[in-house]
């Protein structure tokens, strides 16, 4: 399968904890995306890389979110300290530079108790 | 800032019944128009989307969406559903080609169930 991966697919950690997402987009896309997606709404755009630079960040994208694409193939997004507001699917995209159609991972599912 | 409507949240149809999902956007310059799908237990598919030109767009699976420009709008319509076109629709949109990235912003999408 060549699309986007994602691990892990469901992850439930305890508040306060901190998880680490990662995202393996497709191969030779130079953009990778990191969506949010709650219970009846669409995605949300928090952040977007080109190759290895970060060059968006949503305002929903707190603090305690960090992402990063350290060799510009596979991306991480680590919440520290979660709160139950960050249970969400958290979907990663991808896509070549210059193209508008971007591709979609199967997403990971965060529930914090 | 670009925003997404979708009116209808629930819609649930029979088989073969004809199709129309409302997508309105607001922003006033140039947008790229996509219809995503999700089916149960998968990821975000991409059913047809508009850049330039006709803008009567096919897609798969018999889909076809109309971008009219005056109204803000970009619905989505299938002549005869079937069963398996259970799933939620999702209507997105991003500025053009100078807009950041392709950043989408989406509608909050419509739950299709389609009786037998």
């Amino acid at each position: 399968d060549t699309g986007v991966s994602q691990d892990p697919r469901h992850k439930i950690t305890k508040r306060g904890q901190n998880v680490t997402f990662r995202c393996d987009p497709i191969s030779e896309h130079n953009r990778l995306y990191w969506y949010r997606q709650t219970l009846g709404q669409g995605p949300e755009f928090l952040t977007y890389f080109q190759n290895e630079a970060q060059l968006e960040k949503s305002r929903l994208l707190s603090d305690r979110f960090s992402a990063e694409r350290p060799k510009g193939s596979f991306s991480t997004l680590e919440i520290q300290r979660t709160e139950q507001g960050d249970s969400a699917m958290y979907l990663c995209a991808s896509s070549p530079t210059g193209q508008d159609t971007i591709y979609f991972g199967e997403g990971s599912w965060l529930t914090v108790v | 800032a670009q925003s997404v409507s979708q009116h209808n949240h629930h819609v649930i149809l029979s088989e073969a019944a004809s199709l129309e999902l409302g997508c309105n956007y607001s922003y006033g310059g140039t947008v790229n128009l996509f219809w995503y799908v999700q089916y149960p237990g998968q990821h975000l598919q991409l059913l047809l989307k508009y850049f330039s030109g006709d803008p009567l767009v096919k897609g798969i699976k018999g889909f076809e969406a109309e971008f009219i420009k005056s109204k803000f709008s970009f619905n989505l319509r299938k002549p005869s559903v079937q069963w398996s076109d259970t799933a939620e629709y999702f209507c997105a949109v991003n500025a053009g080609p100078t807009g950041g990235g392709n950043k989408l912003t989406f509608g909050t999408g419509t739950q299709l169930k389609v009786e037998l």
